[in-house]
């Protein structure tokens, strides 16, 4: 049984970083790329990017090119996105998902709500 | 970058009714890359149909999908109580990933 477990809520001023983690548990952490998806509030689902934790290789969606980096940590399971320069615009519920491509987000997260306020 | 919109973005309909969600696609998509989500309030989304007509494990039978090329779309034949919610698709046959905007079948 896949598992995501993602890291707890974060209050962030503007101009700061937030990094939020995703842990897997059950299943093959390294073989499916991990994606991240962002929902503000009462909106639609944004995708963000992806990595596959065996190449390292992360692609972004070019809204976030230069503030966002997604990481993996194959020795843990674990997944990152660390997004910069807050704004009050990046206030939403953050995903992280399984992403075999072709079958489906099956595996989610609970989400991490991040509030960017001064 | 594929942009894809769904129609209605409001579908007030009673249990028992038949529901047609559609979803355009920008350009045309590999059916295999096209799915469809379920979101409730406070919840994560929940995967119904991957590759553009087959069920994910556990849904059930009155959630149908079909299409191709660059129009798609997801039937709910008879809405049950359960069903009311907001339904994405998503492609992911080109970064980045998109998803529509949504549709929300509410109760009539």
């Amino acid at each position: 049984q896949v598992q995501l477990v993602q890291s707890g809520p974060e209050v962030k001023r503007p101009g700061s970083s937030v990094k939020v983690s995703c842990k897997a548990s059950g299943g093959t952490f390294s073989t499916y790329a991990v994606s991240w998806v962002r929902q503000a509030p009462g909106q639609g689902l944004e995708w963000m990017g992806r990595i596959i934790p065996m190449l390292g290789v992360a692609i972004y969606a070019q809204k976030f090119q230069g503030r966002l980096t997604i990481t993996a940590d194959k020795s843990t399971g674990t997944a990152y996105m660390d997004l910069s320069s807050l704004r009050s615009e990046d206030t939403a519920v953050y995903y992280c998902a399984r992403d075999p491509t072709t079958d489906g987000y099956i595996y989610w997260g609970q989400g991490t709500q991040v509030t960017v306020s001064s | 970058e594929i942009v894809l919109t769904q129609s209605p973005g409001t579908l007030s309909l009673s249990p028992g009714e038949r529901a047609t969600l559609s979803c355009r696609a920008s350009q045309s998509i590999r059916s295999t890359y096209l799915a469809w989500y379920q979101q409730k309030p406070g919840q994560a989304p929940r995967l119904l149909i991957y590759g553009a007509s087959s069920r994910a494990t556990g849904i059930p039978d009155r959630f149908s999908g079909s299409g191709s090329g660059t129009d798609f779309s997801l039937t709910i034949s008879r809405l049950e109580p359960e069903d009311f919610a907001v339904y994405y698709c998503q492609q992911c046959d080109s970064t980045p990933f998109t998803f529509g905007p949504g549709t929300k079948v509410d109760i009539k």
